[in-house]
């Protein structure tokens, strides 16, 4: 196991509440990323992490945010969930300190979110 | 045109029997590629990385052809418990990011 616990593994919630997703590690890797996966678009990445504090956009970033205040800890916020943010939720984690070049990542268990 | 584009299936192959996935990519600087399983609600996990020599791994034996911007997968034997999702995924020298496919699912029958 990669060390990876998301957290909540299921929510359902109504549109227009807030929502923040966490992901922790456990191996104090620098690269951490959230995607998302959804039928008929495999998986997307919503945005990205390259350190404490220093996060960047993905190619379907708008309508999260991310931060990240410790190196174990990466959370994703919708500040207004939509129907069309319900999507299984997956973060990630790199080995190499270079990022993706070359190197695996591994996800976490997944985060089921229904927005209703 | 997608950046990584997979035939989606589904693949329905009787145990024991040869199955071949291919992958396109259509970013030349694509630098890194792997093999990605996925089973249903789990997460996607390494199957193996593609190297340009070509590689293998028991059954598995994966392939680059960098002048058609292509990998494939052979599964050799296929058991049932290969039945699932594979994904390829690529990695775009430069880009701080990987690009999945779609993925390919698979089914193998007793």
């Amino acid at each position: 196991d990669a060390g990876i616990t998301q957290s909540p593994r299921h929510k359902v919630t109504e549109t227009g509440t807030p929502v923040t997703l966490r992901c922790h590690q456990t191996e104090n890797h620098r690269y951490m990323y959230w995607y998302r996966q959804d039928p008929g678009h495999g998986l997307r990445l919503i945005h990205y992490s390259y350190g404490v504090k220093d996060t960047d956009k993905g190619e379907v970033s708008d309508g999260y945010s991310v931060s990240r205040s410790k190196t174990e800890d990466f959370l994703l916020t919708l500040e207004s969930a939509t129907s069309s943010q319900t999507s299984v939720y997956f973060c990630a984690i790199s080995e190499s300190r270079e990022g993706f070049t070359g190197n695996t990542i591994y996800f976490g268990e997944g985060s089921w979110l229904t927005v209703v | 045109r997608k950046e990584v584009e997979q035939d989606p299936g589904p693949f329905n192959v009787p145990e024991g029997a040869t199955v071949a996935f291919n992958c396109t990519y259509s970013n030349s600087a694509s630098q890194s590629f792997f093999w990605y399983r996925q089973d249903c609600r789990k997460e996607p996990k390494l199957l193996m990385s593609v190297y340009s020599s070509g590689n293998e791994d028991g059954r598995f034996t994966a392939q680059l052809n960098r002048a058609s911007q292509y990998i494939s997968l052979l599964i050799r034997d296929s058991k049932l418990s290969d039945s699932a999702t594979y994904l390829c995924v690529v990695n775009i020298q430069g880009a701080q990011k990987l690009v999945f496919g779609q993925g390919t699912r698979l089914t193998i029958n007793p």
